[in-house]
């Protein structure tokens, strides 16, 4: 049982390039999220997802793009990657939304637009 | 939700135990205290959570005032390796676990 993965591990992207970001789970989980966290802050929510193919956004949602095709996977797409979006970047996942509930987190990507 | 406060840093001996406080005076009654903790460079970790009952497991424990404006958590017997930022959070529903920037704490050989 891996829990959440992410690759990759970290990548340097240049400004007006796109990516993404590879999240899996195998815990069977319905719901997923994103995070992002920036140097010395907390982590604000991208977009989350509760199964395949339901998807709303977090907090900062602006300059990226999210899909959700099977339980398993929830890709986040960086389509036109600017400075901004340097950071460091969670997936997690949790059996529920009713409180109480766990998040289970990946190790994170770390990535740089320059 | 209901904001945290929380100290910036702290320190404690390695074998010592950890008390970490968090203020939450805007709880409302139906929303659950949750403690997690980030390593260095590493993805959060889930704690321990709580309603309105201490609670124990076996990483911590949490204390919750009798009016649930604020709770403590307990590292019984600190190591090195629980050197961390920890995150108390108070939230209903998934998508409103928000995190702040919670207390760094240092664990001193």
């Amino acid at each position: 049982n891996a829990g959440v993965t992410q690759t990759p591990k970290f990548r340097i992207l240049k400004i007006g390039q796109s990516m993404t970001l590879q999240c899996t789970q195998d815990m069977n989980h319905n719901y997923m999220y994103w995070y992002r966290q920036d140097p010395g802050m907390g982590l604000k929510l991208i977009y989350y997802s509760v199964g395949a193919g339901i998807t709303d956004k977090g907090e900062v949602p602006n300059g990226y793009n999210v899909s959700r095709s099977t339980t398993e996977d929830f890709p986040l797409r960086l389509e036109l990657a600017a400075p901004s979006q340097t950071s460091v970047y969670f997936c997690a996942s949790s059996q529920t939304l009713s409180d109480p509930y766990v998040q289970y987190f990946g190790p994170g990507t770390r990535l740089t637009v320059t | 939700d209901a904001k945290t406060t929380q100290p910036t840093s702290m320190d404690c001996a390695e074998g010592r135990a950890a008390n970490l406080p968090c203020n939450h005076s805007t709880i409302s009654g139906n929303e659950y205290v949750y403690w997690y903790r980030q390593i260095h460079s590493q993805g959060p970790q889930y704690i321990i959570h709580g309603l309105k009952n201490n609670e124990t497991n076996e990483m911590a424990s949490l204390i919750i005032t009798e009016d649930r404006k604020s709770s403590t958590l307990i590292l019984p017997h600190a190591t090195l390796r629980d050197t961390a930022v920890y995150y108390c959070i108070v939230g209903k529903g998934a998508q409103k676990l928000v995190f702040g920037q919670g207390t760094r704490l240092t664990i001193n050989p």
